[in-house]
């Protein structure tokens, strides 16, 4: 089947710290992957994806590289502010198949200033 | 701009009652519409997918009967909590496809008294 596991949290940060939040995946097919990023009291909102290995998605300081061999897919902000503070929701989506996501049970970051 | 536009962002309903929650796509048809639920602490799973003029697919252990999906139009889907309990209290959000990427509505916030 196709799962998503993500790096459990919360996590807590200083501002400029560097961030990492880990995702791995399980999938047949070959999924396209997702990071979300879900702000306090607002709905999800795509943060970046990429869509075959190696790719590289990047958003707002944030990168993933779709990594086939180790099935990851790693989230990195290499000087995170507070207002990345946020649940961030990994998820895959096979694209032949239903095209539904499958979510991991997402990280909860907070970053104190 | 928005995508995806979800009503109610908020809404109260007492126990025993229905309550509608509707999601348009914006400036674009969608044939085929997702259904979320988060409760809290947890992640997203799909309840069911939304296809326009014909039944929606429930995912296994979603109530299809009390959870009414309606696809009438290529640019709304609506699910209907009926007879609703507390124990319904949570985040609904619908999401639509566009190109490679799922776009998520807004949520609906529901709270069963």
């Amino acid at each position: 089947g196709n799962s998503v596991t993500q790096m459990e949290g919360p996590v807590t940060l200083s501002e400029e710290a560097f961030l990492t939040i880990n995702c791995t995946y399980t999938a047949t097919g070959y999924p396209s992957l997702f990071w979300y990023v879900q702000y306090p009291g607002e709905g999800l909102q795509l943060l970046l994806k990429a869509t075959k290995a190696d790719d590289k998605g990047s958003n707002k300081g944030f990168e993933a590289t779709y990594r086939k061999e180790t099935t990851s897919f790693h989230l990195e902000k290499g000087s995170v502010q507070v207002s990345d503070s946020a649940v961030y929701f990994c998820a895959l989506s096979i694209l032949q198949g239903a095209q539904k996501l499958v979510f991991g049970q997402g990280t909860r970051l907070t970053i104190n200033p | 701009g928005a995508v995806v536009s979800q009503h109610p962002s908020w809404v109260i309903c007492k126990s025993g009652t229905s309550v509608k929650i509707e999601c348009r796509s914006l400036d674009f048809q969608a044939t085929t519409m997702f259904w979320y639920r988060q409760f809290p602490k947890q992640s997203l799973m799909l309840m069911a997918t939304s296809n326009e003029g014909s039944k929606a697919t429930y995912e296994q252990g979603v109530e299809k009967d009390k959870f009414l999906i309606n696809h009438a139009s290529l640019t709304l889907s609506t699910l209907t909590v009926t007879s609703a309990h507390p124990e319904d209290s949570s985040f609904y959000i619908c999401s639509v496809k566009l190109g490679n990427t799922i776009y998520f509505g807004e949520g609906s916030w529901l709270t069963v008294v």
